[in-house]
């Protein structure tokens, strides 16, 4: 049950679009397609904001879109704005019933 | 509207015991599978266990195994942690979580509580 690897940070500016990846390994990002993206704001529970690698909740936006290759997943948001700075989580389901998150990565808007 | 609500955080010293619960409205709580997720200061978050509907199946971490007991109530739309043998290592906020309804896709957690803080500390 080992997390998953996210960069610490990564940084853009308003408008820009960024790119936060996620990698595991065959037995949980690669071997499901259940990976799921969360972003948490400070001092706050986090928010679902992309399941089953492509999936948006109701009332997501649209600039946050997610994909897979292989073993790694990732997280791209356009049209970047001051309100997506953040940390952001990935998670995927791992064999035996288990899920496994990556250590987060932090999301600063220049 | 969705909520959690979680309690039974505190101070405890290593070796101790508590009970986390988390109380749920809004929903069918029956219906749900849950899960307990935490975060210790400053860190990320981990995963700690996951209950079906029915309490029939649960699931552990490797780091709470045999420690940790996920429980819950249906007819009080509760859902519980037990948590023993207490370390250092266990402070943290403690989350509940629910899964969506496994018809779309229960393998991630679409609500989140806002968390209680246990200290595991002498």
């Amino acid at each position: 049950q080992s997390a998953l690897t996210q960069p610490a940070s990564v940084s853009g500016s308003p408008g820009q679009s960024i790119t936060v990846s996620c990698t595991g390994t065959s037995s949980d990002v690669g071997g499901y397609n259940y990976v799921s993206w969360y972003q948490q704001q400070p001092g706050k529970a986090p928010k679902l904001i992309i399941f089953d690698v492509i999936k948006r909740p109701s009332g997501v936006s649209n600039r946050f879109s997610g994909s897979k290759s292989g073993n790694t997943a990732s997280l791209t948001i356009s049209g970047l704005q001051a309100e997506d700075e953040a940390d952001y989580y990935c998670s995927s389901y791992a064999s035996s019933t288990t899920w496994v998150f990556g250590g987060g990565t932090k999301l600063t808007v220049l | 509207e969705v909520q959690l609500v979680e309690s039974g955080g505190g101070l405890v010293q290593p070796g101790g015991s508590l009970r986390l619960s988390c109380v749920a409205s809004g929903f069918t709580f029956r219906s749900y599978w849950m899960h307990w997720v935490r975060q210790a200061p400053g860190k990320g978050l981990v995963w700690v266990s996951r209950i079906n509907s029915d309490a029939s199946s649960t699931n552990y971490a490797d780091s709470v195994k045999g420690r940790f007991t996920i429980s819950r109530d249906n007819a009080k739309n509760t859902l519980y942690l037990q948590m023993s043998s207490l370390r250092a290592e266990d402070t943290a906020v403690y989350y509940c979580a629910r899964a969506p309804f496994c018809t779309t896709s229960c393998y991630n957690f679409d609500y989140w509580g806002q968390g209680t803080l246990v200290t595991v500390s002498s």
